[in-house]
């Protein structure tokens, strides 16, 4: 029973590249989250979707990042032309979405991405 | 502004102790509160979670106290073990599923 997948684990961009980050939920789950946490800091949340839709990307910078859960497939998040102030460890969680469980959300291991 | 917060930043107790470990939260909204363990270079662990119609609830050496008149949640870890170092952090949400984090606690446990 595997639980939240995420790929790279590690990444390495310079300036103006751009960077995508890889989400695939438990088995099951419907709903994911993104999060963003510096060092030595909690964990900030960015957007929630569901398969297709996005919920809330309260926390989603304006420009630059976008995020999406297609039918098939994992959940991206995506970065263009990444900046030093980037670099960060990025979460995905996931929940069931059933009435009762869905507020438990499980996280994946992140990916550490680095602007040089 | 609503938040959510520890009192302690570093927390240093010796294998076999308890340790608790505090949160404070100010949005009064909130109705489902949980702990989290993060270990170096790895994703947050669920540990145990506690609603607000709630004021205890324990796992396996575990416990979660909520004081829903100040605004407070607790930790406690019995018999402390050098596999529980890691950075615990309290979260809540208000009945949606954005949920926020505290800055967390380090807890370092002393062999």
């Amino acid at each position: 029973n595997a639980g939240v997948m995420q790929n790279p684990r590690h990444l390495v961009r310079r300036r103006g590249q751009e960077a995508r980050l890889r989400c695939s939920p438990m088995k099951g789950h419907s709903h994911v989250y993104w999060y963003r946490q510096l060092p030595e800091e909690g964990l900030k949340f960015m957007v929630y979707l569901q398969k297709e839709n996005i919920i809330d990307e309260s926390g989603m910078p304006k420009e630059r990042f976008s995020a999406e859960f297609p039918k098939e497939g994992p959940s991206i998040l995506r970065i263009q032309q990444v900046v030093r102030g980037d670099s960060a460890a990025y979460f995905c969680a996931s929940s069931p979405g059933t009435a009762y469980t869905e507020e438990t959300q499980y996280f994946g291991p992140g990916t550490r991405l680095l602007v040089l | 502004g609503e938040s959510v917060g520890l009192h302690l930043p570093t927390l240093s107790v010796q294998e076999g102790d308890n340790s608790i470990i505090n949160c404070a939260y100010s949005n009064s909204a909130s109705d489902y509160f949980i702990w989290y363990k993060q270990e170096s270079g790895k994703g947050p662990q669920f540990i145990i979670d506690i609603r607000s119609n709630m004021d205890k609830r324990q796992g396996q050496r575990v416990t979660v106290l909520l004081n829903k008149t100040v605004k407070h949640l607790s930790l406690q870890i019995a018999a402390t073990q050098p596999g529980d170092s890691a950075v615990y952090f309290c979260a809540e949400t208000g009945g949606y599923q954005k949920v926020t984090f505290g800055i967390g606690t380090k807890l370092q446990v002393i062999p």
